[in-house]
């Protein structure tokens, strides 16, 4: 089965610009989440898409933004990019769990290196 | 999230088990235990999870206390391709907001 995939895997962009990465999941799996990877900050969550509809997010400004499609593939948007900006954006993806919660056995892409110059 | 302690570094010796201890003493009853693992520029990768019980799988086994306050993640044989950050996480999966922490850096020598 293959793995989570995620493009482009590198990608410079310029101060006020912004960047759509995809993602596409484990198939079978409706699960999508986002997380930025920075050495000072570490692992955060961004958001977790289920079926279309964002159901969980983090502590992030209104500039991130995501959406899944219905083929459970997902991007998600990076508007006015800043310096602050440049990280590894990782995609994870998993089965549903019920009740709405995270289902966290979550298999992760290689990640997109974003560089905001 | 329950929050979580790990140790920053560790070094074992090629084909010896590594022993990588997790604090989580404010876990809550019905949350679980996970672990996940990421080589240097990779993406995580899951390990195992737990509740209460003590679990095996493949990769490691996983021991937790009677009081749930703390675990061990078990690599029984490290090689050297299990160098890696090893992050234990308590995620809170109705707050749906788990952050990975620091994890602990295991070093696999020969």
């Amino acid at each position: 089965k293959a793995g989570v995939t995620q493009t482009p895997r590198y990608l410079i962009k310029t101060r006020g610009q912004q960047v759509t990465l995809s993602c596409s999941p484990i198939s079978g799996h409706r699960s999508v989440s986002w997380y930025q990877q920075t050495p000072g900050q570490g692992l955060q969550f961004l958001f977790e898409y289920f079926s279309e509809t964002q159901r969980n997010k983090g502590n992030f400004p209104g500039r991130f933004s995501g959406r899944q499609f219905s083929n459970s593939r997902s991007e998600m948007n990076v508007s006015t990019l800043e310096l602050g900006d440049s990280a590894l954006y990782l995609c994870a993806s998993s089965l549903a769990s019920s009740g709405g919660a995270i289902n966290y056995e979550q298999y992760f892409g290689p990640g997109t290196r974003l560089t905001v110059t | 999230d329950a929050k979580t302690t790990q140790p920053p570094s560790m070094d074992c010796a090629e084909g010896r088990a590594a022993n990588l201890p997790c604090n989580h003493s404010t876990i809550s009853g019905n949350e679980y235990v996970y672990w996940y693992r990421q080589i240097h520029s990779q993406g995580p990768q899951y390990i195992i999870h737990g509740l209460k019980n003590n679990e095996t799988n493949e990769m490691a086994s996983l021991i937790i206390t009677e009081d749930r306050k703390s675990s061990t993640l078990i690599l029984p044989h490290a090689t050297l391709r299990d160098t890696a950050v090893y992050y234990c996480i308590v995620p809170n999966t109705n707050a749906g907001k788990s952050t990975f922490g620091d994890g602990t850096t295991l070093t696999v020598k020969p």
